[in-house]
């Protein structure tokens, strides 16, 4: 089984307005990274957090962690049409640096 | 700077066939990793290699074989192809626990 579970599956939203993406986990994590995918296109990193971070941020983006939860969140301001794709969550455990992936967010900003 | 470079991007094959996918980093990276993507799915992590000449089960290794045959390096075989591995698959590598980098993807459809 995969080791994130993301909420909501599928999000859909008009421009301008903010995107909320959960992701929960199930192990000790070293870090937890997001990532974008464009219709089965390849995948883009945007940004990473580690376990001793609590909140991060990056242009629109901000990534908060809560490791007490096992659970991190995707913030995404002032949406804009071109943010429309699959997002996903991974995780990297200490042991080996396997990064696991979620199940992903489908994120629909329409204009 | 090609970064990971899988060949083939598309191949279909007939139920029964071998096929090789072969990936190849130019970033001098210790790890590498190969995943296949379903439909509407996450990246599931297949096999792992964390250092030349080491390679590790990851989630859904069944039915597949890997090599590394040198760091460069990082070969998929399939031996018998089912329907049931119809996917996209995607080889990565990293350096660390921190910089995931991923190739463009193979597009697989066996019939």
């Amino acid at each position: 089984s995969q080791q994130g579970e993301e909420d909501p599956q599928a999000l859909s939203i008009q421009e301008g307005e903010n995107a909320t993406m959960n992701c929960s986990y199930k192990t000790s994590i070293n870090n937890l990274q997001w990532y974008r995918q464009n219709s089965g296109r390849g995948l883009v990193h945007l940004i990473l957090i580690r376990s001793n971070e609590r909140e991060k941020h990056s242009g629109r983006l901000r990534v908060t962690l809560d490791t007490s939860k096992k659970s991190s969140s995707l913030l995404i301001t002032a949406s804009r049409a071109a943010d429309t794709a699959s997002y996903f969550c991974a995780t990297v455990t200490n042991q080996g640096g396997k990064l696991i992936f979620g199940q992903g967010t489908e994120l629909s900003v329409k204009p | 700077n090609a970064g990971v470079t899988q060949t083939p991007k598309f191949q279909v094959l007939k139920t029964g066939q071998s096929m090789t996918l072969q990936c190849a980093q130019d970033m001098n990276h210790n790890s590498m990793y190969w995943y296949r993507q379903d439909p509407g799915m996450g990246l599931r992590l297949i096999y792992y290699s964390a250092s030349e000449g080491t390679t590790d089960k990851g989630e859904v290794p069944n039915g597949y074989n890997v090599s590394r045959l040198n760091k460069r390096e990082f070969s998929l075989r399939l031996e018998s192809a089912a329907p049931s591995q119809t996917s996209v698959y995607f080889c990565a590598s990293s350096w660390d626990f921190y910089g995931y980098t991923f190739g463009s993807g193979t597009r697989l459809t066996v019939v």
